[in-house]
């Protein structure tokens, strides 16, 4: 059972270009998470989605941010506009949608998101 | 609003010898889960074990263990005949059991450092 896949693993962009960054999760998992990681610091909790609903947005920059998590197809994470401070490692996760295991989310290696 | 605190930013041990990694949190709800996670420094983020809060009994992993201690709001993480391996950063993680929403709050995170 292959484990959560994310690409690109390493992406640099130029400022006021667009990032967009993918996310598949495990097979059989319908939650996904992203989090995004500062140089030296913990994760931070961006936005949770099940298929094709936003559940909750609350740590997503109101501008420039958005997510999506299609039907058919990985979760999508865009930067629109990227600037310097949005350098930092972006994680992926996801969780089954069975009861009683639903609260370990599992881990994608990270895209690392370099803004020249 | 929740908060997890890792008073600890760099721990040291001895090959062979027994480290305690230090995590406290605040929240007023009754019912909710903990987590430690490794990153490694490859980055990718590793469940090391999980807590029930409604669990009195700690959860242990082979050499992973834990002491929680819920009237004190506090979950450390005890690694036992430390290993080469298990130098990484190490973050402890809360989430909600009962709010409408996945997202796990982590702290900033403990350096752990094995000496042959």
């Amino acid at each position: 059972n292959a484990g959560v896949m994310q690409n690109p693993r390493h992406l640099v962009r130029r400022r006021g270009q667009e990032a967009r960054l993918r996310c598949s999760p495990m097979k059989g998992h319908s939650h996904v998470y992203w989090y995004r990681q500062l140089p030296e610091e913990g994760l931070k909790f961006m936005v949770y989605l099940q298929k094709e609903n936003i559940i909750d947005e609350s740590g997503m920059p109101k501008e420039r941010f958005s997510a999506e998590f299609p039907k058919e197809g990985p979760s999508i994470l865009r930067i629109q506009q990227v600037v310097r401070g949005d350098s930092a490692a972006y994680f992926c996760a996801s969780s089954p949608s069975l009861a009683g295991d639903q609260e370990t989310q599992y881990f994608g290696p990270g895209t690392r998101l370099l803004v020249l | 609003a929740q908060t997890v605190t890792q008073s600890q930013p760099e721990m040291s041990v001895q090959e062979a010898e027994t480290v305690t990694l230090s995590c406290t949190y605040d929240t007023s709800e009754s019912d909710y889960y903990l987590f430690w996670y490794k990153q490694p420094p490859s980055r990718q983020m590793i469940l090391v074990i999980r807590q029930e809060a409604y669990k009195q009994q700690n959860a242990t992993e082979n050499r992973f263990s834990v002491n929680f201690q819920k009237a004190a709001k506090s979950f450390s993480l005890k690694i036992s005949d430390s290993q080469l391996g298990d130098a990484a950063m190490y973050f402890c993680a809360y989430r909600s059991l009962w709010q409408n929403t996945d997202k796990l709050i982590f702290g900033t995170g403990t350096r752990l450092q094995v000496f042959p």
